[in-house]
């Protein structure tokens, strides 16, 4: 079975512009978190959604939004960019957001802000 | 992650052992979870362990908890070169998303 996927593998942008990340869950898998990671750091969370519905949201500004289709895949919005929005974006899936459930990771997205 | 840490590097000889440790502050974390990540990579999960054992043994991997003290350990037996990378410890918030809160990192170089 395939693990998450994510797309692209790279970005680069410039300040100013906006991107969008993309991510597929395993199969089967309802809920999707995103996390970034800056170099030398580790993932820090950014949202959480379930059913198509937002259930967490990390302590990011609101340049950043997010949403979950139908079939689970979600895509990561980013506004008006900024050099240090630079990082590893990383896509995780789990069946459900419940305590028990283990959370997989994809390959992530590298962006790059000049 | 400021509430979970761990120290920055880690450096041993192929065959020993390895241990790396991470302390964490939230009381009510119930799970909490080893992950690697090789260069360029993502996250790979290794190991877990719940809050109601002392103790769990996969393979080459031990892991410890101590709640008391709020301390988490990850032995690496007969550690290979492969097994250079840097390992994250992570634990689960009890919170409607369940996020998971990261350490930065422990960068372990195995030395042939």
């Amino acid at each position: 079975d395939a693990g998450v996927t994510q797309s692209p593998t790279h970005l680069i942008k410039t300040r100013g512009q906006q991107v969008t990340l993309r991510c597929s869950p395993i199969s089967g898998h309802k809920s999707v978190s995103w996390y970034q990671q800056v170099l030398g750091q580790g993932p820090q969370f950014i949202f959480q959604y379930y059913e198509k519905e937002e259930r967490g949201r990390g302590n990011f500004p609101d340049r950043f939004s997010a949403r979950q289709f139908p079939n689970y895949s979600s895509e990561l919005n980013v506004n008006a960019l900024l050099l240090g929005d630079s990082a590893l974006y990383l896509c995780a899936s789990s069946l459900v957001p419940d305590l028990q459930e283990t959370q997989y990771f994809g390959p992530g997205t590298r962006l790059l802000v000049l | 992650g400021e509430d979970v840490e761990q120290s920055l590097f880690l450096s041993v000889r192929e065959g020993d052992s390895s241990v790396i440790n991470c302390t964490y502050t939230d009381s009510s974390s119930t799970y909490l979870y080893w992950y690697k990540q090789e260069p360029g990579a993502g996250l790979q999960l290794l190991t877990y362990i719940f809050s109601n054992m002392d103790m769990k043994q996969d393979q080459r991997l031990t892991v410890l908890l101590n709640k008391k003290d709020k301390h988490l350990s990850l032995r690496i037996a007969d550690t290979q070169t492969g097994d250079s990378a840097i390992y994250f410890c992570a634990e689960k918030r009890t919170d409607s998303s369940y996020k998971l809160i990261f350490g930065s990192g422990t960068r372990l170089l195995v030395r042939p």
